[in-house]
């Protein structure tokens, strides 16, 4: 079993449209959580971090949960712009800020 | 310019041959690492080293071995290249975001790596 989980997708949406993901991983230990976003045949760069609260970055929500071990990324109002694969990502400060990446949902946002 | 660069950016190789990856990075980070990316396998960990004298392997170092030059420059070598080590290979390095009150890693744009 991969350590984080996505749907791979792809998602295709309508612009305009509410997209929601969602991303399990199984080490109970995990410390800090992110979304990152990568577009094609480019690196991930850091879309926003996950707080516990849940956090809000303009278009996009992200919520934790970590009783079930579960993040989310709610991105409303969908871009033509937002076409890209987004990465969930968890840290385990435990073995020295490593990053698990999960295998990435990619959107793709129609005219 | 870009706070992390690799080179080469593409490369096609033989089996067998040696490859070095090249990766350089200005953020005075003491932090860096290598990926590789497969499609639908995300990013995995070949190799880390925390500073100049501190070097570990990760997820999957078999077949790879890293040389930390300098703070600034981290170098992944291939030393008899095999197909399936065709991936995209990413450097990265991490280092405090004030911006987001924590540490954050930081990526270059990648090596396209293809071995016949």
């Amino acid at each position: 079993r991969k350590e984080v989980e996505q749907d791979p997708g792809p998602f295709n949406v309508p612009e305009g449209a509410t997209v929601a993901f969602n991303c399990t991983y199984s080490n109970s230990a995990s410390q800090s959580f992110f979304w990152y976003r990568q577009d094609c045949r480019k690196e991930p760069k850091l879309l926003m971090s996950v707080y516990s609260s849940g956090n809000e970055d303009g278009r996009f929500t992200a919520q934790l949960n970590r009783a079930s071990q579960y993040i989310s990324l709610l991105i409303r109002d969908s871009k033509l712009s937002d076409s890209a694969t987004y990465l969930c990502v968890v840290n385990y400060w435990g073995a020295g800020n490593m990053l698990t990446f999960g295998g990435g949902t990619r959107l793709m946002v129609k005219p | 310019d870009a706070d992390v660069t690799q080179t080469p950016r593409n490369r096609i190789t033989k089996t067998g041959k040696r490859i070095m990856l090249e990766c350089s990075q200005t953020k005075g980070h003491d932090r860096m690492y290598w990926y590789r990316q497969d499609p639908g396998l995300g990013l995995r960990l070949i190799y880390y080293s925390f500073d100049v004298k501190d070097i570990n392997k990760g997820e999957i170092s078999d077949g790879y071995s890293v040389s930390r030059q300098a703070q600034a420059k981290f170098s992944l070598s291939l030393e008899s290249a095999i197909p399936n080590q065709t991936a995209l290979y990413f450097c990265a390095t991490s280092g405090p975001d004030r911006d987001r009150g924590q540490e954050t890693q930081y990526f270059g744009p990648g090596t396209r790596l293809l071995v016949l």
